[in-house]
């Protein structure tokens, strides 16, 4: 099955720097990678997600790289704000024999924007 | 177009009881999938379903189950509870099964087993 590493697991940064998390899969057939901002308390948001035939993706402040043979992909994030404040999570999506959806996650990382 | 909901938002149950949480997709998504979130497992995968049809599983004991109703709705069932399975139980929809399609999360049913 597929496995998802994510780092760092906390990030700490100054109100208008840049952050980065990285992370890397281990199964070479998932073609879908998605990143989700869990605020404390609410659900998992869709910010930004990237497939298999792309290596990069922008949307405003939000980057993503996918680098398909190294396995691994990266969520940029721009002159932070503080309510970027919050913990995102990386995934990949495996399908296995029978199709389907089956998102495995990293670990999280807690981003901390400071004024 | 109404987001994923799931009820009930809370619930208490004791060691060897067992729940039934729910879970209705946005409309016209007709793929299912749950997972269970805690602060040491992260976010793991519980199953999918597609069309009434369970089309994945995670690597959960048999006491997780699920199931899909014609309208979409999913239901997922834990018999027999433990404390570790104290957790918050996330559905998401989309609107078909393969591998990239975008997930859309519930708010989550907060599962407390004392």
């Amino acid at each position: 099955g597929e496995n998802v590493e994510q780092h760092p697991s906390t990030l700490s940064v100054q109100e208008g720097d840049s952050a980065v998390i990285k992370c890397t899969y281990s199964d070479s057939a998932s073609n879908y990678f998605p990143w989700y901002k869990q605020e404390l308390g609410k659900r998992p948001q869709l910010i930004i997600d990237i497939r298999s035939n792309v290596g990069e993706k922008k949307d405003q402040r939000i980057a993503v790289t996918l680098n398909k043979t190294a396995k691994h992909f990266s969520l940029h994030i721009t002159e932070t704000q503080p309510e970027d404040s919050a913990v995102y999570f990386c995934a990949a999506s495996w399908a296995p024999g029978g199709g389907g959806n089956k998102l495995t996650f990293g670990t999280g990382t807690q981003l901390k924007v400071e004024l | 177009k109404a987001g994923v909901t799931q009820t009930p938002r809370y619930l208490i149950k004791t060691r060897g009881q067992q729940v039934t949480l729910s879970c209705s997709p946005i409309s016209g998504h007709r793929s299912v999938s749950w997972y269970q979130q805690t602060p040491g497992q992260g976010l793991q995968f519980l199953f999918e379903y597609f069309s009434e049809t369970q089309r994945n599983k995670g690597n959960f004991p048999g006491r997780f189950s699920g199931r899909q109703f014609s309208n979409s709705r999913s239901e997922m069932n834990v018999s027999t509870l433990e404390l570790g399975d104290s957790a918050l139980y996330l559905c998401a929809s989309s609107l078909l099964a393969g591998g990239s399609n975008e997930q859309f999360f519930g708010p989550g049913t907060r599962l407390t087993v004392l």
